[in-house]
């Protein structure tokens, strides 16, 4: 059963835009949220994350923003650029310590192009 | 940052045979460590959770004798996949979590069984 859930395979933005990848989960239990980015063949690569008692988190051009009434996050990329293209996982864990696996959705495939 | 080393990038087997595939904690010690699979275009599934000094948790569905899992030490975990068969062929990663850096992964082994 899919407790993370990314919708939409694959985006496709141009070089400067925005890129909006979104992300829901069922499980209410959940209160850490990550983003990975991941190339084919690579292990994910951490983006940025987010914690239940916050709404959003900018790092440089990466912002997520946490809706828990929705259960829904998204990443926003801006502005897009063409190294961004890649696989964007969301994952949720219940807690941040060691103990907890993540979860993962299957990924959107993100297209930059120039 | 902390960095999980793994071996192999990239194997291939006869069926039958057995493949081992390690992780290594890289100036950390790695307590838990999670195993993970990835066939194309679905999500990273958690395979089981590798606790040091104790046995494996499997996650459901997860055949533990053909999936063995032993993490003798704090920074190795490894995985040996008996008996495969090329339906075992899949994207292997494992993930361990530090405490400042967060979750980590391996830069993944691609096993394909002929």
């Amino acid at each position: 059963d899919q407790q993370v859930k990314q919708n939409s395979p694959s985006l496709s933005v141009q070089e400067g835009r925005i890129s909006i990848l979104n992300c829901d989960y069922t499980n209410s239990m959940f209160d850490y949220f990550l983003w990975y980015k991941k190339y084919p063949a690579e292990g994910p690569t951490f983006l940025i994350s987010i914690s239940s008692i916050k709404d959003k988190n900018e790092d440089g051009r990466f912002t997520v923003f946490l809706n828990k009434s929705a259960k829904h996050l998204s990443l926003h990329i801006v502005p897009s650029q063409p190294g961004d293209s890649a696989v964007y996982f969301c994952a949720a864990s219940v807690g941040s310590n060691s103990g907890y696996a993540l979860n993962f959705g299957k990924g959107t495939s993100l297209l930059v192009t120039p | 940052g902390a960095v999980v080393s793994q071996h192999p990038s990239w194997v291939i087997c006869k069926s039958g045979t057995s493949v081992k595939i390690e992780c290594r904690s890289l100036d950390f010690q790695a307590t838990t460590m999670f195993w993970y699979r990835q066939f194309p275009k679905q999500s990273l599934m958690l395979m089981a959770t590798s606790n040091e000094g104790s046995k494996a948790t499997y996650e459901q569905g997860v055949e533990k004798d053909k999936f063995l899992i032993n993490h003798a030490s704090l920074t190795l975990s490894t995985l040996t996949v008996t008996s495969a068969h090329p339906e075992d062929s899949s994207f292997y990663i494992c993930s361990a979590r530090e405490e400042i850096y967060g979750y980590t992964f391996g830069s993944g082994t691609r096993l394909t069984v002929v």
